[in-house]
């Protein structure tokens, strides 16, 4: 099975914190995503990545940034926390290939919460 | 652009009724659909997908979905709902038009609460 593993569950920031999200998938994936949750939006791409060091911008980038330096592992960064980022935010890797028809697989999620 | 509408933001049924999940969606091209499901603390699972052929697409734990162009809607379906259905579903469109990687839209989720 995939399994697609998110650091924290849970984290608590402070405003202006640089936070990190690691992302790691064990399935040899080439495509990785980043997404937040929200209740009533559903889930909204923030970043994805389709190679090492390849990313493009999903719909909303902003206040975001993301790295991957080896292709199991995409981590997203919130260069200074604000409190309009609290929420929930999903990791997901699936197959190479155009990502509107791959099947992608899902972590567990971690729940951001910014004070 | 592409998108997706979910009509209803919360369904209760009764366990061992029938149910059925509502999805619009906005593509210019042919669509590939796809229904997840996200039990509470879980990440999201595929439930179904369709990219061509049979309109009528089977999935695990008993669901299906139909894909009607006619009516740009991807309803989901389960004849009788067990308790541990309940859960928050999400429909998706996706496809090779847009940017040259494509990408997965979500509708908005629809919360299903099972009453014994």
């Amino acid at each position: 099975d995939v399994k697609v593993t998110q650091s924290s569950r849970y984290l608590v920031k402070r405003t202006g914190e640089k936070v990190f999200l690691e992302c790691v998938q064990d399935m040899d994936h080439e495509n990785m995503f980043w997404y937040r949750q929200d209740p009533g939006l559903g889930l909204r791409l923030i970043y994805f990545s389709y190679d090492v060091k390849m990313k493009e911008k999903g719909d909303i980038p902003e206040g975001y940034s993301v790295s991957r330096e080896k292709k199991e592992r995409f981590s997203l960064i919130l260069e200074s926390a604000s409190t309009n980022q609290t929420s929930m935010y999903l990791c997901a890797s699936s197959l190479y290939g155009l990502a509107g028809y791959n099947e992608q697989f899902f972590g567990p999620g971690t729940r951001l919460t910014v004070l | 652009a592409q998108s997706v509408t979910q009509p209803d933001i919360h369904i209760t049924v009764s366990e061992g009724a029938s149910l059925e999940l509502r999805c619009n969606y906005s593509y210019g091209a042919t669509p590939y659909l796809f229904w997840y499901v996200q039990s509470p603390g879980q990440g999201l699972q595929l439930l179904l997908k369709y990219f061509s052929g049979d309109t009528l697409v089977q999935g695990i734990k008993g669901f299906e979905a139909e894909f009607k162009r006619s009516q740009s809607s991807f309803n989901l379906r389960k004849p009788s709902v067990h308790w541990s259905d309940a859960a928050e579903y999400f429909c998706a469109v996706g496809g090779a038009g847009g940017t040259s990687y494509g990408k997965l839209t979500f509708g908005q989720g629809t919360i299903l609460t099972v009453h014994p």
